[in-house]
């Protein structure tokens, strides 16, 4: 889940097992979310987003829900593999006519993958 | 080589210190992003430009200064570092996104810098 504290929110998750990261929004107005995943040494990358008007979208072993009744997003992670061990952020982009869009991003949850 | 390179890659400094962060990318994106992360925060937007004469301010802007170099290039002055400015800065890209698309970016590796 999101945390504004000075802790990430850690998951633990066995090898094969699917992940769940949880993610909550606070815009009503955000058109787009998007999932980062930023390993150990390195900057965030990008692995899928979700437009407001759908309340899912699948990619190569991710899947997205969007609740937007609640402003809950969450990354479903399939057979979780040692290399998905990272901190995974969610972020919601607001787009604005004249003046581009901004994006905010949660704070984080940090997935370990046990062998 | 990566489409996004920042240096340093780390710095330590002290006090009072001027400092720059400088950022290049071969991505030929227009817009330019740096962020700041600290523990348990996010990502943070300092100060972004849309193009080379286009230069806006972040939600924490104060004690940073940018520069548009050219498209290619962006960078980020401190100019009197202070302590609490000790973070994780990330440079990031963007184009103007697929019509009806999300503006995602493109990071850096990272710049960590300490403020003695």
């Amino acid at each position: 889940g999101e945390s504004v504290g000075l802790h990430l929110p850690t998951l633990s998750v066995q090898e094969g097992d699917n992940s769940i990261i949880n993610c909550a929004y606070s815009n009503s107005a955000s058109d787009y979310f998007i999932w980062y995943k930023q390993e150990s040494g390195k900057g965030p990358q990008f692995i899928i987003d979700i437009r407001s008007n759908m309340d899912k979208r699948q990619g190569q072993r991710v899947t997205v829900l969007l609740n937007k009744t609640v402003k809950h997003l969450s990354l479903q992670i399939a057979a979780t593999q040692p290399g998905d061990s990272a901190v995974y952020f969610c972020a919601e982009n607001v787009s604005f006519k004249a003046a581009g869009n901004k994006l905010t991003f949660g704070g984080g949850t940090r997935v370990l993958v046990k062998p | 080589d990566a489409d996004v390179t920042q240096t340093p890659r780390n710095r330590i400094t002290k006090t009072g210190k001027r400092i720059m962060l400088e950022c290049s990318q071969t991505k030929g994106h227009d817009r330019m992003y740096w962020y700041r992360q600290d523990p348990g925060l996010g990502l943070r937007l300092i100060y972004y430009s849309f193009d080379v004469k286009d230069i806006n301010k972040g939600e924490i802007s104060d004690g940073y200064s940018v520069s548009r170099q050219a498209q290619a290039k962006f960078s980020l002055s401190l100019e009197s570092a202070i302590p609490n400015q000790t973070a994780l800065y990330f440079c990031a890209t963007s184009d103007l996104g697929r019509p009806g698309g999300a503006n995602v970016l493109t990071f850096g590796a990272g710049s960590r810098l300490t403020v003695l």
